[in-house]
């Protein structure tokens, strides 16, 4: 149980596009999501909280006007990069908070030229 | 706010021997959550082990188990028998036990990446 997709896994686009994440629980419900950015060889930095039905949470330094969240069910969380330039290049990942324990997506590889 | 430091970058182990990774946090709190995520090359986040501080009794989860010194504030990973598929990236995470809105997100350790020899 508590698996936890992502898509897409990779994702290539030009700059000044912007690209959509889904993140979703595929046997449990999620009242609250995360969003987490990982540059290479470093730890995981939360972006923002999610929670159905109510604005995201974002952390300190993040733009909520380039990172848009969305958490319109309890399934179902997205992450949009509004107008990608090449330093959003990253890596992102999903997790999901069934009861205690945050389960992870396998994370999307975001690529912009 | 709390931290969570794992002093150890790398560590390295031969197949089938035991291998520990220390992680030490701080906290005024009394009651909260202790984890252990992997990362393996394919950059999933898998869950390890989890303690919860109010249980005195170390979590142990088939070759993986713990050393949790509430009182010294540190929740060691040890490793038994180890395995070529246990090369990954080790992350030692803390969380609250309130669940609040804003209390439920895991403070995470830098990492220790753990190497497998055969």
């Amino acid at each position: 149980g508590a698996v936890v997709s992502q898509h897409p896994s990779r994702v290539i686009c030009k700059s000044g596009t912007s690209v959509k994440i889904e993140c979703r629980s595929l046997d449990f419900q999620a009242t609250t999501m995360f969003w987490y950015r990982q540059f290479p060889k470093q730890s995981l930095m939360l972006m923002a909280t999610s929670n159905e039905g109510s604005k995201a949470t974002y952390e300190q330094g993040v733009e909520k006007d380039k990172f848009l969240i969305n958490h319109a069910s309890l399934t179902l969380s997205t992450l949009t990069v509004t107008s990608a330039h090449p330093e959003d290049s990253s890596f992102y990942i999903c997790s999901a908070l069934p009861r205690d324990t945050q389960y992870f997506g396998p994370g999307t590889r975001l690529t912009v030229l | 706010a709390q931290t969570v430091t794992q002093s150890q970058p790398e560590m390295s182990v031969q197949e089938a021997e035991t291998v520990t990774l220390s992680c030490t946090y701080d906290t005024s709190e009394s009651d909260y959550y202790l984890f252990w995520y992997k990362q393996p090359p394919s950059r999933q986040m898998i869950l390890v082990i989890r303690q919860e501080a109010y249980k005195q009794q170390n979590a142990t989860e088939n070759r993986f188990s713990v050393n949790f010194q509430k009182a010294a504030k540190s929740f060691s990973l040890k490793i038994s028998d180890s395995q070529l598929g246990d090369a990954a990236m080790y992350f030692c995470a803390y969380r609250s036990i309130i669940s609040n809105f804003g209390n439920e997100k895991l403070t995470f350790g830098t990492g220790t990446r753990l190497t497998i020899i055969p």
